[in-house]
Parts: structure tokens; C-alpha cells; sequence
């Protein structure tokens, strides 16, 4: 069936930047999708990238897809204590309008 | 406009008996999605329901069930509650097939079973 893997930890020194990544096997997936996900709490939406683009930033946030490779990254620049979160990668399936999830990676903030 | 709200933010039960979590969609959203997400793993698809119908389903026992009411609201129930049903419990809404909206979820129903 169709997958999405991302490493589970990721740690770095607070004013650093941060890369998450992702990988993913639909390559029909239309939509990929950040969510950020913060102790005890629900998942919040921070960005998504259409699959016929290569790049979209905002603000602090970075996504980078290599559809070929089927490779999305997240760069968090200037990495701050309330980055401090787990990140889910997701992927969108036309076929049945749902969202295959990664196991989301764990930032963890270095002083 | 009010997001997706769930209740109740707590639920205690005792093994065995039944769990009833509730969710209320953004207004508008036809689709509500149910995820469980045990204490440090990911998030696990229980259910997926549109226009009142269930419309997939994930890899879970029998014993967990839901509806979709007419105005879109859900409810997920879970009998004979096993120790191992202890997780937060994720309801997200969208409008179906508006992929460029991704989910949106609510804050999450936290069931300990004791």
C-alpha cells in the first residue's frame, strides 16, 4: 500500500535551522502536507506544497519537493524553543480524498 | 468561525465498559475523520465518514464504531474498553475532496481506561 516514512527524532542548537524529511510512494499524490503537532495537543496545519511545484516558503518555513525522488524537506530557519514539536508528513491520494500520515519526527531544541 | 470541537477533553472508563467521544466539524465540512494516537507512536486511521456514510475504515476491532448525523457532527464509540484503548483520540474535518485544505483537526479526546 502506499507510504510515507520520516525519521522519528531530529535534534538541533536553538538558532540553528531544522530539516525535516520525508518520502513518500504515491506518485500521484496531488498535495503534500506539514503538520506540526505540540505536547498534548491536536495537529495544526503549517503548510502544504501542489505537487508541480518545487518550492514554497513562508516566513520561517521552507518546503522543498523532488518529485522524481519523491522527497519533501521542511527547513525551519533560526530554530526557536517553541519549535519544539512533532512533525507529520502527509501525502494526499486523489484516488479516495485521504491522507496517508508519516509517524512524524520528533524536534527536539539543543540550548 | 469556530474550528473543530471535541468533547469531552477527558474520559476515564474502566476496562470493559463503552466509550462515547464526540466532534463537531467546521460548518461546511461534509468529511470527519477519526484517528487514535497511542502515547508515543503516530497517528492510526480508525474512520472516515462523508455525507453520513462511512466511507473507510482503518485496521481496528469491530468493537470500534461511529456515525456521521445529518448535520455532520460524529461520534465515535468504543465498547468493551480494553487497557490498551488508553490514547488521545483525533477528529479532523474537511470538505471532500478540497485537497488544497489538507484536514483540519480538533484539540483531542484523552481516554484512560483504568
Amino acid at each position: 500500500g502506499e507510504d510515507v516514512e520520516q525519521s522519528l527524532f531530529l535534534s538541533v542548537r536553538e538558532g540553528d535551522s531544522s530539516v525535516i524529511n520525508c518520502t513518500y510512494t504515491d506518485s500521484s499524490s496531488t498535495y503534500l502536507y506539514w503538520y506540526k503537532q505540540e505536547p498534548g495537543a491536536g495537529l495544526q496545519l503549517l503548510t502544504y506544497i501542489f505537487s508541480n511545484m518545487d518550492m514554497k516558503q513562508d516566513q520561517r518555513l521552507t518546503v522543498l519537493l523532488n518529485k522524481k525522488d519523491k522527497h519533501l524537506s521542511l527547513r525551519i530557519a533560526d530554530t526557536q524553543t517553541g519549535d519544539s514539536a512533532i512533525y507529520f508528513c502527509a501525502a494526499y491520494m486523489d484516488s479516495n480524498y485521504q491522507l496517508i500520515w508519516g509517524a512524524g519526527t520528533k524536534l527536539i531544541i539543543k540550548p | 468561525e469556530a474550528g473543530v470541537t471535541q468533547s469531552p477533553t477527558h474520559l476515564i472508563k474502566t476496562r470493559g465498559q463503552q466509550a462515547t467521544l464526540r466532534c463537531s466539524p467546521i460548518s461546511g465540512h461534509t468529511s470527519v475523520y477519526w484517528y487514535q494516537q497511542a502515547l508515543g507512536l503516530g497517528l492510526q486511521f480508525l474512520l472516515w465518514y462523508d455525507e453520513g456514510e462511512e466511507r473507510n475504515r482503518g485496521n481496528f476491532p469491530p468493537r470500534f464504531s461511529g456515525r456521521q448525523f445529518p448535520n455532520y457532527s460524529s461520534e465515535l464509540n468504543v465498547n468493551a474498553l480494553e487497557l490498551e484503548d488508553s490514547a488521545l483520540y483525533l477528529c479532523a474535518s474537511s470538505l471532500t475532496g478540497a485537497a488544497n485544505y489538507g484536514y483540519t483537526f480538533g484539540s483531542g479526546t484523552r481516554l484512560t481506561v483504568v
